[in-house]
């Protein structure tokens, strides 16, 4: 089945615990992006990535890092976070310049 | 600036009834258009998209219009029923590899 898989789906840390948010697709799709998605504000880009160890920022890139090693991975690091990246993040895959195919969410809390 | 909009944040419709849900973009050269389905707890998904050389395309039940005059794109839902309700984003594609989303629709379906 093709599908974009993120883990963890909740989780609850707390200021400057560095954590990563893994994203694997198994659809061979050049094109993966993180985004996160926060009441009234829709889904923002915060990274992409066009291929193997190309990435770029998105709209909020401020506080994350990513990283493009393999073609189906594309983790999202906080390296030190916030209670202001407390958001729903999504993961995402496209072949271009088709539709953008998600991952279920992963749910974070920083207190 | 660019944006992607939404008339309207919430709408409200019979079971049965047809559904509209508008959006409104700003960049012009935008040549890629996507609807989304978003239900509670659960990533986006693919509804249908259009591309800027069509004014409208037809899937099954829904229905895009794209009016490049005025910058509008609408989802029309036939028939809808309560799976339908849901949060409904539409997302421009503006000749660049990302997607800029709007703030979305609540969809709500009464029996």
């Amino acid at each position: 089945e093709a599908q974009v898989t993120q883990n963890p789906r909740y989780l609850i840390t707390v200021t400057g615990k560095k954590l990563t948010v893994t994203c694997s697709q198994n659809m061979n799709h050049e094109y993966m992006s993180w985004y996160r998605q926060d009441p009234g504000l829709g889904l923002r880009q915060i990274y992409y990535s066009m291929n193997v160890e190309v990435t770029d920022k998105g709209d909020v890139p401020e506080g994350y890092k990513v990283s493009r090693k393999e073609k189906r991975n594309f983790p999202l690091i906080l390296e030190s976070p916030s209670p202001n990246q407390t958001s729903l993040y999504f993961c995402a895959s496209r072949l271009l310049p088709g539709e953008l195919f998600f991952g279920e969410g992963s749910r974070l809390t920083v207190l | 600036g660019e944006s992607v909009g939404l008339h309207l944040p919430t709408l409200s419709v019979q079971e049965g009834d047809n559904s509209i849900i508008n959006c409104a973009y700003s960049n012009s050269a935008s040549d890629y258009f996507i609807w989304y389905k978003q239900e509670s707890g659960k990533g986006p998904q693919f509804i249908i998209d259009i591309r800027s050389n069509m004014d409208k395309r037809q899937g099954q039940r829904v229905t895009v219009l794209l009016n490049k005059t005025v910058k509008h794109l609408s989802l029309q839902i036939a028939a809808t029923q309560p799976g339908d309700s849901a949060v409904y984003f539409c997302a421009e594609n503006p000749r660049r590899v990302d997607m800029r989303f709007g703030a979305g629709t609540r969809l709500t379906v009464k029996p």
